[in-house]
């Protein structure tokens, strides 16, 4: 399966902490996306790395890629009791491919 | 309301019946997703539509499960003689364009519940 999968499957951090949440893929990629679920709710686009790029900031994120190890990382620094929900990683070849996700609880 | 729109938000139904869950997607978004999401698990790829092309239907489980767009605007996934194990939360997606450069777009989805 081409499908990305996070690590861990949940993870549980206090308010200001920061949090890390990993994804490794099989197969090579055009892209690679995460994207976040509240409970109840659809997925919410959060960042885009192309596969010739190692690293990206967009406000409190942080995403590294290494296409070596096909791995990528989402670092959420300063975590607020808002940002727990769930965390997927999306790769692109063919098709989108999604992983089960990370489920993660700030506790305020 | 500029977001994708799916409805019902959710939907029980007796085993054996057919449902027809609808999305309507961005304006002017020409790719359109459907995912299938069990309790807990990651979402599953069941049917992309992009533009006026052959869908790929590559991820429908079984011949029960059919989707159609019509005018390259709204879509309707049907299932039929629903089973129990097709509960789940059935998700819509849509995006600007063709190829993965374009984030995806996600309605809220509609949870159904086969008894």
């Amino acid at each position: 399966s081409q499908q990305g999968e996070e690590d861990p499957q949940a993870l549980s951090i206090q308010e200001g902490e920061n949090a890390t949440m990993n994804c490794s893929y099989k197969t090579s990629i055009n892209n690679l996306q995460w994207y976040r679920q509240n409970s109840g709710r659809g997925l919410v686009h959060l960042i885009l790395i192309r596969s010739n790029e190692r690293e990206k900031h967009s406000g409190r994120l942080r995403v590294t890629l290494d296409t070596s190890k096909k791995s990528s990382s989402l670092l959420i620094t300063a975590s607020r009791a808002a940002d727990t929900a769930s965390y997927f990683c999306a790769t692109t070849g063919n098709q989108f491919y999604f992983g089960t996700g990370t489920s993660l609880t700030v506790i305020p | 309301g500029a977001g994708v729109s799916q409805s019902p938000s959710n939907k029980v139904t007796e085993k054996g019946k057919d449902v027809e869950l609808r999305c309507d997607p961005i304006s002017g978004h020409t790719a359109l997703y459907w995912y299938r999401q069990s309790l807990g698990q990651g979402l599953e790829f069941l049917i992309y539509f992009q533009g006026n092309s052959a869908p790929d239907k590559s991820g429908l489980p079984s011949d029960r499960f059919s989707a159609e767009r019509t005018g390259g605007s709204v879509s309707t996934l049907t299932i039929q003689r629903t089973q129990q194990e097709d509960s789940a939360v059935y998700l819509c997606a849509s995006s600007l364009a063709e190829g993965y450069n374009s984030p995806l777009h996600f309605g809220n989805g509609t949870r159904l519940t086969v008894t």
